[in-house]
C-alpha cells in the first residue's frame, strides 16, 4: 500500500532562517505531489504541484520554492523565512482522482 | 478562477443531533470530493461524487451531488464526538488532478 511521509513534524524557525521540508511517498511510481499550506484554522491554498522529476509548477507567487529531484521525493525550500510562512504545511500525492495527504510539517516563525 | 465555498463556517451540535455542510462552485465540476480533517490531523478522503444529481451513503453520513453539478452537501445523521473536525469539499481544476478545496466548514460535537 501506499505511504507518505513528512519531516520534520513540527518546526520553530526565526525570520530570515533557510526552510528545507522533506516529502517522501512509497508503493507508488511517477505520482502527481503537490504542497500546501494551511493557516490555522483556515483552508488549503495549493503552493506548487509536479507532475514528474524535476518538473514544478507554481501556483502563488511567494518566497518559497520547490523541488522533485527523485520520482518519489518533493521538497519544499526558501532562503529566508518571513513570519507570514507560519503554518501547516501538508503534502500530498494523488491516485486516480483523489489525494492523500502526509501527516503535515507544523512551521512556526518567530 | 474557481471558488468553492461552504456553509456554514462553523457549527457547535449536541451529539445526536444532524449536522449538513453545504459546498457551492462558481464553475460546473465533473466530480466532488469531500475530505476530514480532524484537529491536528491532516485531510482524509472520503468519497468522490460523480453524476449529476448522485447520492451517495457511508453509515450516518450522506453526501450529495447537484443536478447542475455545481453544488453538493454532506449530511451527518445523529452526530457522535468522533465526527468532530473539519470537512471540505473539492472540485477538480485544471490539469494534473488538482484540487480547488472549499473553505471548510468546522463541526464541533459535545455530549
Amino acid at each position: 500500500s501506499q505511504t507518505i511521509h513528512q519531516w520534520p513534524a513540527t518546526l520553530v524557525q526565526p525570520v530570515g532562517s533557510p526552510l528545507s521540508l522533506e516529502c517522501t511517498v512509497e508503493g507508488t511510481s511517477n505520482p502527481n505531489l503537490y504542497w500546501y499550506r494551511q493557516a490555522a484554522g483556515r483552508g488549503l491554498q495549493l503552493l506548487f504541484y509536479s507532475v514528474g522529476i524535476g518538473q514544478i509548477s507554481s501556483e502563488v507567487p511567494q518566497n518559497l520554492s520547490a523541488s522533485r529531484p527523485q520520482d518519489r521525493q518533493f521538497i519544499l525550500s526558501s532562503k529566508k523565512l518571513l513570519l507570514s510562512d507560519s503554518g501547516f504545511y501538508l503534502c500530498a500525492w494523488s491516485g486516480y482522482y483523489e489525494q492523500y495527504f502526509g501527516p503535515g510539517t507544523r512551521l512556526t516563525v518567530t | 478562477g474557481q471558488q468553492v465555498m461552504q456553509i456554514p463556517q462553523y457549527q457547535h451540535v449536541q451529539e445526536g443531533e444532524d449536522f449538513t455542510t453545504y459546498c457551492n462552485s462558481s464553475t460546473t465540476l465533473s466530480n466532488i470530493q469531500w475530505y476530514k480533517q480532524r484537529p491536528g490531523g491532516h485531510p482524509v478522503f472520503l468519497i468522490q461524487l460523480v453524476k449529476s444529481g448522485e447520492v451517495k451513503k457511508q453509515k450516518r453520513l450522506t453526501f450529495q451531488f447537484g443536478e447542475a453539478k455545481k453544488n453538493s452537501s454532506l449530511h451527518i445523521t445523529a452526530t457522535q464526538t468522533t465526527d468532530v473536525g473539519t470537512y471540505f469539499c473539492a472540485g477538480p481544476t485544471g490539469t494534473a488532478s488538482k484540487l480547488t478545496f472549499g473553505t471548510g466548514t468546522r463541526l464541533q460535537v459535545t455530549l
